[in-house]
C-alpha cells in the first residue's frame, strides 16, 4: 500500500511565524503535490514537483514556497503565516509516465489542519 | 483553459435511491479522468479512473462512471446508495503533470 504521511494532523501558529509542513511518500513516485482544501472551493493546487529539486507553481502559490531535496520528501513553507492561510493542507504523490508525460492517480496524505491566529 | 466542473454542490438522497453526479471537463489533448471520495474524517481516496479503452469504468463500492467524449462528461453513478456513501466526491482530470479538481459534491444519504 502506498503511504503518504504528513508531519502533523493539527497545527496552530501565530501570524508572522514561519511554518514548515512536511510530506513523505514511500512508493518512489516522481510527482508530489501540495493542495489546500477549503469548503466550497475544492482542492486548489499550491505547488507541485515532478522530480528532485524541480518545482512548478500551481494556481495559488503566493505566500508559499516548497522544497524537494529528496525524492520521497516534499516540504511546504509558509514564509510568514497569515490568517487567510488557515486551511486544510493536503499532500499527494503520483507516478509519472515518462513516455507520455501524463500522470496517474494521486495518493493523498491525511492532511494538516493549520490554524493561524 | 483546462477546467473541471461539478454542477451539484450538495445532494441529499434516501437509502436505495440511485445516484448520478455530474462532471464536465475541458482539456486539450489526452486527458485522464478520476473520481475521488473523502469520507468524514478520512483522507481522499480513489474511487475510479479512466485512462483509455472502455468508456464505462467500474470502481470500488459499486460505483461506475461513463466517459462521453462528445459531451465532455465523466458522470459518476451508483444504482442504489447506502448511508455509508455519505461523503464528499471530487472529479479530477490530468494531462501533463498538473491535476485539476472540481469543487466537490457533498452527498448526504438519509437512512
Amino acid at each position: 500500500d502506498v503511504k503518504v504521511t504528513q508531519s502533523s494532523r493539527y497545527l496552530v501558529k501565530r501570524t508572522g511565524e514561519k511554518v514548515f509542513l512536511e510530506c513523505v511518500q514511500d512508493m518512489d513516485h516522481e510527482n508530489m503535490f501540495w493542495y489546500r482544501q477549503d469548503p466550497g472551493l475544492g482542492l486548489r493546487l499550491i505547488y507541485f514537483s515532478y522530480d528532485v529539486k524541480m518545482k512548478e507553481k500551481g494556481d495559488i502559490p503566493e505566500g508559499y514556497s516548497v522544497s524537494r531535496e529528496k525524492k520521497e520528501r516534499f516540504s511546504l513553507i509558509l514564509e510568514s503565516a497569515s490568517t487567510n492561510q488557515t486551511s486544510m493542507y493536503l499532500c499527494a504523490s503520483s507516478r509519472r509516465d515518462r513516455g507520455h508525460q501524463t500522470s496517474y492517480e494521486q495518493y493523498f496524505g491525511p492532511g494538516t489542519r493549520l490554524t493561524v491566529t | 483553459a483546462q477546467s473541471v466542473s461539478q454542477h451539484n454542490h450538495h445532494v441529499i438522497l434516501s437509502e436505495a435511491a440511485s445516484l448520478e453526479l455530474g462532471c464536465n471537463y475541458s482539456y486539450g489533448g489526452t486527458v485522464n479522468l478520476f473520481w475521488y471520495v473523502q469520507y468524514p474524517g478520512q483522507h481522499l481516496q480513489l474511487l475510479l479512473k479512466y485512462f483509455s479503452g472502455d468508456p464505462l469504468v467500474k470502481g470500488i463500492k459499486g460505483f461506475e462512471a461513463e466517459f462521453i467524449k462528445s459531451k465532455f462528461s465523466f458522470n459518476l453513478r451508483k444504482p442504489s446508495v447506502q448511508w455509508s456513501d455519505t461523503a464528499e466526491y471530487f472529479c479530477a482530470g490530468s494531462g501533463t503533470y498538473k491535476y485539476i479538481f472540481g469543487t466537490g459534491t457533498r452527498l448526504k444519504v438519509l437512512a
